[in-house]
């Protein structure tokens, strides 16, 4: 059950796009469609904003979007905002009938 | 609103026990798996454990395995954490949280669990 490989941070100023990637295997990321990525501001519970490495939940603006080559995923934030100042996570279904997370990735806005 | 209310965290010496429980309110907690994810001081997220809808299939992360258990009782829509052998590293604040396509779609806010002696 290894975590999936993330970089520790990325950045960007406010209306440029910034793209943070998830690396897995093919027993994780690259086998199943079930990744996810979640937004957590300091002292607030994770929000979930891509699963299925595609769909967004109802709310979430689709400034935020995901997508999959092989065995990496991406989260794309484009038209950065302060507001999306935080750290990001991944997830992905595994073979193990078990669900492995990214190390995160904190995202500052210059 | 969904809610989803975790209670049961505390100081507790290694070796020792603690029961977490997650009361879902405003929520379909019935058609829902569910699972605990914590978090380590200033560390990320790390998935414990889940559970099918009607609480008739669980699945462990080896870092628990043979020391928590999971379970629910969908009358009372609540989900539980027994943690039994608590060890210092097990320190962390636990979600609950609702699965959906294994996306964690709604989450409580957490209970802290501190393990020290």
């Amino acid at each position: 059950q290894s975590a999936l490989t993330q970089p520790p941070s990325a950045s960007g100023s406010p209306g440029q796009s910034v793209a943070i990637s998830c690396t897995g295997t093919s027993s994780d990321v690259g086998g199943y469609s079930y990744v996810s990525w979640y937004q957590q501001h300091p002292g607030k519970a994770p929000k979930l904003l891509i699963y299925e490495v595609i769909k967004r939940p109802s709310g979430v603006p689709d400034r935020f979007s995901g997508s999959k080559s092989g065995n990496t995923a991406s989260l794309t934030v484009s038209g950065l905002q302060a507001d999306d100042e935080a750290d990001y996570y991944c997830s992905s279904y595994a073979d193990t009938n078990s669900l492995l997370f990214g190390g995160g990735t904190r995202l500052t806005v210059l | 609103q969904v809610q989803l209310l975790e209670s049961g965290g505390g100081l507790v010496k290694p070796g020792g026990s603690l029961r977490l429980s997650c009361a879902a309110s405003r929520f379909a907690f019935t058609d829902y798996y569910m699972s605990w994810i914590r978090q380590a001081p200033g560390k990320g997220l790390e998935w414990i454990s889940y559970i099918s809808s009607s609480g008739s299939t669980m699945y462990y992360a080896d870092s628990v395995k043979g020391r928590f258990t999971i379970s629910r009782d969908n009358a009372k829509n609540s989900l539980y954490l027994q943690m039994n052998s608590l060890r210092v590293e097990d320190t962390a604040v636990y979600y609950c949280t609702g699965v959906h396509y294994f996306g964690l779609d709604v989450w409580g806010q957490g209970t802290t669990v501190t393990v020290s002696s």
